[in-house]
């Protein structure tokens, strides 16, 4: 049973252009919902995390946008580079009085930014 | 330098055998992780150890063992009851699960393939 759906798979902008990734979430038990970015080859790293008591939060050219009444989280990346080219996840997870801190991975969108 | 070391970078094993992927912290964190990534489903957690001498079976435990008898090493087992071992493992760590934040940070993972 997957409980983290995320999409696209793969996504393929222009440099200067707009990322969108969305993830869509069931359990309403999440309440930390975090991005990592994984370049190939490499360990995923965390990129930006959100609470659902906020709507957005950005971080420089990374955005998050959470709908808590849909179940739905987006990331933006603004004025996207050739280096943001990189595997990203979408993940939830059930706060310490819970789950134990268990990471639920969405399946992941491959972006490449070309120029 | 701080962070996790996985090791071997990549790992043969041949039918039968069981083998041994290594993780080291030196985060002083107390909970680690392991995660099996396959291409198209994103990361799936193995097993988990909150604390020294303690750990649960994550959503994919079937064919794996763990232990974790210092704070700073996880050690996986795959073993010959794995029938299909081929994947990237990726072991994490993170503050204890009491913390504010699941803040869950990565080795550079170990590629295992079957002979």
């Amino acid at each position: 049973q997957q409980q983290v759906k995320q999409s696209p798979q793969s996504l393929i902008v222009q440099k200067g252009g707009i990322s969108i990734i969305n993830c869509a979430y069931e359990n309403t038990a999440f309440d930390y919902f975090p991005w990592y970015q994984q370049f190939p080859g490499k360990g995923p790293a965390l990129l930006i995390a959100i609470r659902p008591d906020v709507s957005e939060k950005k971080e420089g050219r990374f955005t998050i946008s959470f709908n808590k009444s849909a179940k739905q989280f987006s990331l933006h990346i603004m004025d996207s580079q050739p280096g943001d080219s990189a595997t990203y996840f979408c993940a939830a997870s059930i706060g310490p009085t819970g789950g134990g801190n268990k990471l639920t991975f969405g399946t992941g969108t491959q972006l490449k930014v070309e120029l | 330098d701080g962070g996790i070391t996985q090791s071997p970078k990549y790992l043969f094993r041949k039918e039968g055998q069981n083998v041994t992927l290594s993780c080291e912290q030196n985060l002083n964190h107390d909970a680690m992780y392991w995660y099996r990534q396959d291409p198209g489903q994103g990361l799936r957690l193995i097993y988990y150890s909150q604390i020294v001498n303690d750990f649960q079976k994550g959503d994919i435990a079937e064919g794996y063992s763990v232990s974790r008898e210092k704070k700073e090493s996880f050690p996986l087992t795959v073993t010959s009851a794995q029938k299909n071992p081929t994947a990237f493992y990726l072991c994490a760590s993170s503050m204890s699960p009491g913390g504010a934040k699941n803040i869950q940070y990565f080795g550079a993972g170990t590629r295992l393939s079957v002979l």
